[in-house]
């Protein structure tokens, strides 16, 4: 049975970093690439970016470039990504979601900026 | 990057009665291989997105066949034969034909 395993819920301060995991189970991380997608509270989703974990290739959406950072550790078969100087509009759930189908889901990380 | 507009935003339904949701992409999905990267997911509250269609028309394992995928291009349809309680839910169609990946505006669906 696949499944994808986030991290906890996480409250964190304005200014810092936040690194979330995704603990892929019943496959080969190294199989499919690992999408992120963002959701504010009553809001739609909005696809962060990509990476191939065979090779660490991302590709990021534009507006997230300076925000996330995926990577991916073939040995844990866990993927992460890491959200640098966050600010309120960064409060969000994160998922993790399993190839370009978005055919398996994470159950989500509630990340709360707030001092 | 693509748009995905999605109509409508709300959709209220008594159960057993059918429905359907548009998505329209500023752009054709076609990729040149023949395939068109267009699939729909449900974010019902409080679990995480499901996948319903993928590539257009298919539909994914385990997901019951009173839902459907149509269409082409630019032009995109899901329907749901008989809507069910469980249906309930944000609807959003999403594109992996051009990066960066996009996704609709959602629809609402909400029992009448």
């Amino acid at each position: 049975e696949v499944l994808l395993q986030q991290s906890g819920a996480e409250l964190v301060r304005p200014g810092s970093s936040v690194k979330i995991s995704c603990k892929a189970s019943g496959y080969n991380l190294t199989d499919h690439y690992m999408h992120w997608v963002k959701q504010r509270p009553e809001q739609g989703l909005v696809w962060i970016g990509r990476i191939n974990p065979a090779n660490g290739n991302t590709v990021y959406a534009e507006k997230f470039k300076n925000k996330a950072t995926l990577t991916a550790d073939k040995s844990s078969n866990t993927a992460y990504m890491q959200l640098s100087s966050l600010t309120s509009e960064d409060t969000a759930t994160y998922f993790c979601t399993r190839s370009g189908y978005f055919d398996y889901w994470g159950q989500g990380v509630t990340v709360t900026v707030s001092s | 990057d693509v748009v995905l507009t999605q109509t409508p935003p709300t959709l209220s339904a008594t159960i057993g009665q059918s429905v359907s949701i548009s998505c329209r992409s500023s752009q054709s999905l076609l990729q040149s291989n023949g395939n068109t990267y267009l699939h729909w997911l449900v974010k019902r509250p409080g679990q995480s997105p499901q996948l319903l269609i993928y590539s257009v028309s298919r539909l994914e394992s385990g997901v019951p066949n009173r839902f459907s995928g149509s269409g082409s291009g630019t032009d995109f349809t899901l329907k749901i034969s008989g809507v069910e309680a469980e249906d309930l839910g944000v609807y959003y169609c999403v594109q992996g034909s051009h990066a960066p990946w996009t996704f609709g505006g959602g629809t609402k669906l909400e029992l009448k």
